[in-house]
Order: C-alpha cells, then sequence, then structure tokens
C-alpha cells in the first residue's frame, strides 16, 4: 500500500477486555515500531521488530502488552485485560532499512477502555 | 519514558509572522528530527538532520542540529494557516526516536 495502515482507526473496550491492533507496513520495510501516545504527549516507544525479530521490547508497560510480526510484514499488539490506563492513541510505524531512513507512521488506533 | 525538553509547548502567533522552536536533551543523539502532527493522524516527517551543526531547509522551515548534539531547533518563516498543529522533536540514537512533549501552534488570521 501507499501508506502505513492501522485499523481499527477506533476501538473501545471494557476494563477487563482483551484487544487486538493491527499494523500494515509499507510493503518491503523492514524495520517496524509500535508507539503509545497519551493525550497531549509526544509517543512514547514500546518495541521494535526487525523482519520477524523482536529486538526491543523496553517500553512496553507490563506482560499484559505483547506484540508479534511473525511473518515479518503484518504486526499486531496485544493488550490483555485492559486497564483505563491503556487508554492512549498507538501508532505503528516502519522504515525500510535500519538507522538512517525516514519513519513512516500510520494513523493510530485509538483506544477507549471504559 | 525517557522524553526531551521541547519549547514552547504553546504558541499563538499571528498570520504571517515567523516561529521558533527548541529541543534539548541530557543524551546525546545521532539523528535529529522535526515532525508535525494534525489531530487524527499519525506524524508527518519536516526535516531530518544527520550531522552535528548541520542547517537544513525545507521550503520555510530551517532546522539546525546542535553542535553538542544535544539540542536542535526548527524556525518557520512567514506562517500560514496550514501550519497550524502540533510539532514534535525527536532524536534517533541506534534504532528508536525519543520525543519532545510537542509545540502546539495556533494561527489567528
Amino acid at each position: 500500500g501507499a501508506g502505513v495502515s492501522q485499523s481499527p482507526r477506533y476501538k473501545v473496550a471494557k476494563r477487563g477486555q482483551d484487544v487486538a491492533l493491527r499494523c500494515d507496513p509499507i510493503s518491503g520495510h523492514v524495520s517496524l515500531f509500535w508507539y503509545q501516545q497519551a493525550l497531549g504527549q509526544g509517543p512514547e516507544f514500546l518495541t521494535y521488530f526487525q523482519n520477524e525479530a523482536q529486538l526491543d521490547k523496553s517500553g512496553l508497560p507490563s506482560d499484559r502488552f505483547f506484540a508479534e510480526r511473525p511473518e515479518g510484514s503484518v504486526s499486531t499488539l496485544k493488550i490483555q485485560r485492559t486497564q483505563q490506563e491503556d487508554s492512549a492513541v498507538y501508532l505503528c510505524a516502519s522504515r525500510m532499512g535500519t538507522g538512517a531512513s525516514p519513519l513512516h507512521f500510520g494513523n493510530g488506533t485509538r483506544l477507549t477502555v471504559t | 519514558g525517557q522524553q526531551l525538553n521541547q519549547s514552547p509547548q504553546s504558541m499563538f502567533i499571528q498570520e504571517g509572522e515567523d516561529v521558533s522552536m527548541n529541543c534539548t536533551s541530557s543524551s546525546i543523539f545521532n539523528t535529529w528530527l522535526w515532525y508535525k502532527q494534525d489531530p487524527g493522524e499519525g506524524p508527518v516527517l519536516l526535516i531530518a538532520l544527520y550531522k552535528a551543526g548541520e542547517l537544513t531547509s525545507n521550503g520555510r522551515l530551517t532546522a539546525q542540529f546542535g553542535i553538542t548534539r544535544k539540542d536542535s531547533f526548527l524556525n518557520i518563516s512567514a506562517s500560514i494557516p496550514s501550519d497550524v498543529g502540533i510539532y514534535f522533536c525527536a532524536g534517533q540514537g541506534a534504532q528508536k526516536l525519543v520525543f519532545g512533549q510537542g509545540t502546539r501552534l495556533t494561527i489567528n488570521p
């Protein structure tokens, strides 16, 4: 596709439910990142994949958060037993190589936990 | 999590005025980037800086990578209504980006 695609755009979950957020990166992009953006804040790093390998998951806030990219393209961010503090926009980004090439962001999934 | 110190947090200016915002960090970064984010959308890259001391322009935008590698500024000249939005600086070490808190720009016609 032309850009990074995320679905759904909006998700409302009751506290305690599990959610799955999908990211389709730009075709051929090796690196994929997930960021969390709270209201009025800058994006904060969650995790990073190079192809199918999850090389950095230091930003995942708890063991309720899990990300995968099994075939090195589409990625899913799963949040188990959602809490109100998980409410945020979840942004996915991809880039062609590693390091110097620019990072392209999707439009995000806005998660609201009630 | 780690964030950069970006200022000002918000700006209210008249159309046609110049704008300046900056970003500082306690850590050194190899790359500095400036993004713009419109409501309901993801950040869009405006300018990337790869070398300490580098000054780069993109149309009415000019950005500089500080010589210490711990700061950067962005200038917008002759602002127009479509410049409204939130501007983020970001520093890149090896792979991931670390973002500032954003500068919200509002333009009075």
